[in-house]
């Protein structure tokens, strides 16, 4: 069973940095493309980034693209954001994604972000 | 960047009725790379369709997509009671910009 725990949520200030990690199990994690996905407190969803399976490619979305940053350890079975320059608009649920035929098809149950001085 | 509109916002309907959820593309999607996703109050997305008329694992028959080019419908044959949630429409495929619709709120009338 595809199992995918984020963390690394919390309080930041506007203008601080916060670093998201995603854990996955029950997959084999080095076949897989990874996205985020993040979703504002009664919103919608919003895609943020994507990775390839082996880091080859990434593209992340115009409103995030030189702030953060995408990576994996496919040693740990890991996803990584890193968040710099965080403004009151990144205030979200961020969930990590796995991706099976360009669908997302395994999430996990979010880290939530809050900017707020 | 191709921009989904989904159909009523909010729909209003009883168990055993027939749902219909429009999803329109500001340009043609290529591949037919649509994928519908079901979420829940406090929950994350589920895959519900993708390739616009594949069911993803384990989702029941009840639940069917169709449409190609600008033009996408999700429908549930007769809704249960678990089917009242949101549904969103989400663009993929090589490109990066990866897109979401609106959503739409299934609500019990």
């Amino acid at each position: 069973e595809v199992q995918l725990v984020e963390s690394g949520g919390g309080l930041v200030q506007p203008g601080g940095s916060l670093k998201l990690s995603c854990v996955a199990s029950g997959f084999t994690f080095n076949s897989y493309s990874l996205n985020w996905v993040r979703q504002a407190p009664g919103k919608g969803l919003e895609w943020v980034s994507y990775i390839s399976s082996g880091s080859s490619s990434i593209f992340y979305a115009d409103s995030v693209k030189g702030r953060f940053t995408i990576s994996r350890d496919n040693a740990k079975n890991s996803l990584y954001l890193q968040m710099d320059s965080l403004r009151d608009d990144d205030t979200a649920l961020y969930y990590c994604a796995t991706v099976r035929s360009g669908a997302f098809t395994g999430w996990g149950q979010g880290t939530l972000v809050t900017v707020s001085s | 960047e191709i921009v989904l509109t989904q159909s009523p916002g909010t729909l209003s309907l009883s168990p055993g009725e027939r749902a219909t959820l429009s999803c329109r593309a500001s340009e043609n999607i290529s591949n037919n790379y649509l994928a519908w996703y079901q979420q829940k109050p406090g929950q994350a997305p589920r895959l519900l369709i993708y390739g616009a008329s594949s069911r993803a694992t384990g989702i029941p028959d009840r639940f069917s997509g169709s449409g190609s080019g600008t033009d996408f419908t999700l429908t549930i044959s007769r809704l249960e009671p678990e089917d009242f949630a949101v549904y969103y429409c989400q663009r993929y495929g090589t490109s990066p910009l990866i897109t979401f619709g609106q959503g739409t709120r299934l609500e019990i009338k």
